[in-house]
């Protein structure tokens, strides 16, 4: 089945210490998502890619960053994450205007 | 631009009894609408959506909703809610423009026996 996969399903970091989650789609959508999710909280965008074009949100932190090297691959680079950086990290795709597809998402805890 | 406001964070239902959530958008330009649910440690599912066409929609799990212009309103229901219903469900807008979507805050819906 054509789906977003996410690995992995839960991260463990050190305060500080870079992080990178991965996304992966084999629905071969153009538009990918990176959402954070806070506990009891909606998902809020951080940044989505076009193809290659990268479309940052206005108050994402600058200790966020994305690659997107191909069409199936995302990957969500925490620098330095802090005890706030604490959350479920959710990919999805879109192929089109609209309808989004999500990944299962990624817990991250910061010791 | 566009906005979601879902009316209680956290809702109760008897099982068998009918499960009604509430979502009001706002938008400048026609809607796109959806309703996701969210069990715990996982991704969002699509229950349904609305784009074009008929005003009813109908989802998995028995779900359905209608799209109310003159009320800018969506709101979700079942006839019967069951114990596995139990879950966030998240109300959303996007439309023909753009790529983002934007979420309401949720709402916690729990099943009692």
């Amino acid at each position: 089945d054509a789906m977003v996969i996410q690995n992995p399903r839960y991260q463990v970091t050190q305060f500080g210490k870079p992080v990178t989650l991965s996304c992966s789609q084999t629905l071969n959508h153009n538009v990918m998502y990176w959402y954070q999710q806070k506990s009891s909280q909606a998902p809020k965008l951080l940044f989505h890619y076009y193809d290659k074009d990268f479309n940052n949100e206005a108050d994402t932190p600058d200790n966020f960053q994305s690659r997107r090297p191909n069409t199936s691959f995302c990957f969500l680079d925490i620098r330095s994450p802090g005890l706030g950086d604490a959350a479920m990290y959710l990919c999805a795709t879109s192929g089109r205007v609209g309808e989004q597809f999500f990944g299962p998402g990624t817990r991250l805890t910061v010791l | 631009a566009q906005s979601v406001t879902q009316l209680g964070s956290h809702v109760s239902v008897s099982e068998g009894a009918l499960v009604l959530l509430r979502c009001n958008y706002s938008s400048s330009v026609p809607p796109y609408l959806f309703w996701y649910v969210q069990y715990p440690n996982q991704g969002l599912q699509l229950l349904l959506k609305y784009t074009t066409g008929a005003t009813l929609v109908k989802g998995i799990n028995g779900f359905e909703a209608e799209f109310k212009k003159s009320e800018t309103s969506f709101h979700l229901t079942k006839p019967s809610a069951h114990m596995s219903d139990a879950a966030e469900y998240f109300c959303a807008v996007s439309d023909l423009n753009n790529n983002d979507m934007r979420f309401g805050a949720g709402t916690r819906l729990t099943v009692k026996p």
